[in-house]
């Protein structure tokens, strides 16, 4: 079945970076975007961007374009997710997703990676 | 950036009970409006896409209508299975955009 699975917990300094991992299975990694979102405690979900798997083609949300860089490992079928200058407003669950491309909803979904940035 | 609204924020009902949950964009989105349910520590689960068309594997009692900035989703007989929350998405405009949720609680 289709799945993506996300890498464990991390907890991370103001200032460090934090990198996730989403591994696909069950279909074919390069026929669908991978999209990364976040849900901080209190607030709504936020689309943070895409990744293209076949070009590695990437497009980001403005407010956070300078901090995140997405990337994949083809041959893996793993897609990443790092987010660098870590605030403390950046605790939240992390979650990869899929769509087809011109299709812009997300299904399936990674189970989350909770990140907490404490000092 | 589109600014997704849902209501009621929460909601109480009871098992066989007939709910509606709205939401409203800020602009005309056409029919690029997608539904999720999540449950208490999990990811969402896509629901409805497109407005109207169920994905895969969800039940019928399940619908989705409307058109431009108004839609709803309408449960036509709650079942336990359906206590959560539910989220709308529009698919209309980058950066994609989400409502704050409307929590269906036991009644």
């Amino acid at each position: 079945q289709v799945q993506l699975v996300q890498s464990e917990a991390e907890v991370k300094k103001p200032g460090a970076s934090v990198k996730v991992s989403c591994k696909a299975s069950g279909y074919t990694f390069t026929a669908y975007y991978i999209h990364w979102l976040r849900q901080a405690p209190g607030h709504r979900l936020q689309w943070m961007g895409r990744i293209n798997p076949t070009t590695g083609g990437t497009s980001y949300e403005h407010e956070i374009q300078d901090r995140v860089t997405m990337t994949r490992d083809t041959a893996i079928t793993t897609a990443y997710m790092e987010l660098r200058s870590l605030k403390s407003d950046d605790t939240a669950v992390y979650f990869c997703a899929r769509s087809n491309e011109g299709e812009d909803w997300f299904d399936p979904w990674g189970q989350g990676t909770l990140v907490t940035v404490s000092s | 950036d589109i600014q997704m609204t849902q209501s009621p924020s929460s909601l109480s009902a009871s098992i066989g009970d007939r709910v509606t949950i709205a939401c409203r964009a800020s602009q005309n989105i056409s029919g690029y409006l997608n539904w999720y349910r999540q449950r208490p520590g999990k990811a969402p689960e896509l629901l409805i896409y497109l407005t109207s068309t169920l994905q895969s594997g969800v039940p019928s009692r399940l619908s989705g209508s409307g058109s431009g900035t108004h839609f709803t989703l309408t449960i036509s007989s709650l079942q336990p299975g359906d206590f959560a929350t539910y989220l709308c998405q529009q698919s209309y405009g980058v950066p994609w955009t989400f409502g704050q949720g409307t929590k269906v609680e036991i009644k």
